[in-house]
């Protein structure tokens, strides 16, 4: 198994520019996330999904787009980025949405000038 | 709002020495997970405790819960230069779609 796959694993664009993150988990999990990752921060949650064609805003959503069409694949869209969302992204999967342990991806470091 | 909060902030020990971790959090939770991020890398999950459980042990890996203070603790034994990495508590309640919430971290630096 892959696990948890994320492309790009960096990203530069210009303020403005949009883009999709990828993600996806081969581990038929119903469960999926999105966070940021900020010096200082810890985690912060942006968008989740229980399931294929559902999803819920989580603590930072704004700015942010996603959609799940199947339950492989959970992409997080940057409408027009902006430098407040220059950070380090990471997709999780999980079970189900009873609190199990995450897997995680290796991340996308993302700078926007 | 973060959840968890993390003491110490940051950690450095010879290798060979116990390291212990802190985590308090505000809210009533189903279970507390703790996880590694390596630099550069993804978070990855080391041990679970559920809400009615005391105690833990996973390896050299020691958690505790104290749900009346709302607190954890993280010990690692032994620790070895390869434990040297960030540690994060996260919070789970189950009624809230499966999210964590996580705690700033603590980053551990077990020197040879």
């Amino acid at each position: 198994n892959a696990g948890v796959t994320q492309t790009p694993k960096f990203q530069v664009l210009k303020t403005g520019q949009s883009m999709t993150l990828q993600c996806a988990q081969d581990m038929n999990h119903e469960y999926m996330s999105w966070y940021r990752q900020d010096p200082g921060m810890g985690l912060r949650l942006i968008h989740y999904s229980v399931g294929a064609g559902i999803t819920d805003q989580g603590e930072v959503p704004n700015g942010y787009n996603v959609s799940r069409s199947t339950t492989e694949d959970f992409p997080l869209r940057l409408l027009s980025a902006a430098p407040s969302q220059t950070s380090v992204y990471f997709c999780a999967s999980s079970y189900t949405d009873r609190g199990h342990e995450q897997y995680f991806g290796p991340g996308t470091r993302l700078t926007v000038t | 709002s973060q959840q968890g909060e993390e003491d110490p902030q940051a950690l450095s020990i010879q290798e060979g020495e116990n390291a212990t971790m802190n985590c308090s959090y505000k809210t009533s939770i189903n279970n507390l997970q703790w996880y590694r991020q390596n630099s550069g890398r993804g978070l990855v999950h080391l041990i679970l405790i559920r809400s009615n459980e005391r105690e833990k042990h996973s390896g050299r890996l020691r958690v505790t819960l104290d749900t009346s203070k709302k607190s954890s603790s993280l010990l690692i034994t032994a620790s070895r230069a390869a434990d040297t990495a960030s540690y994060f508590c996260a919070t789970a309640v189950y009624n809230q779609g499966g999210k964590l919430i996580f705690g700033q971290g603590t980053e551990l630096s077990v020197k040879p």
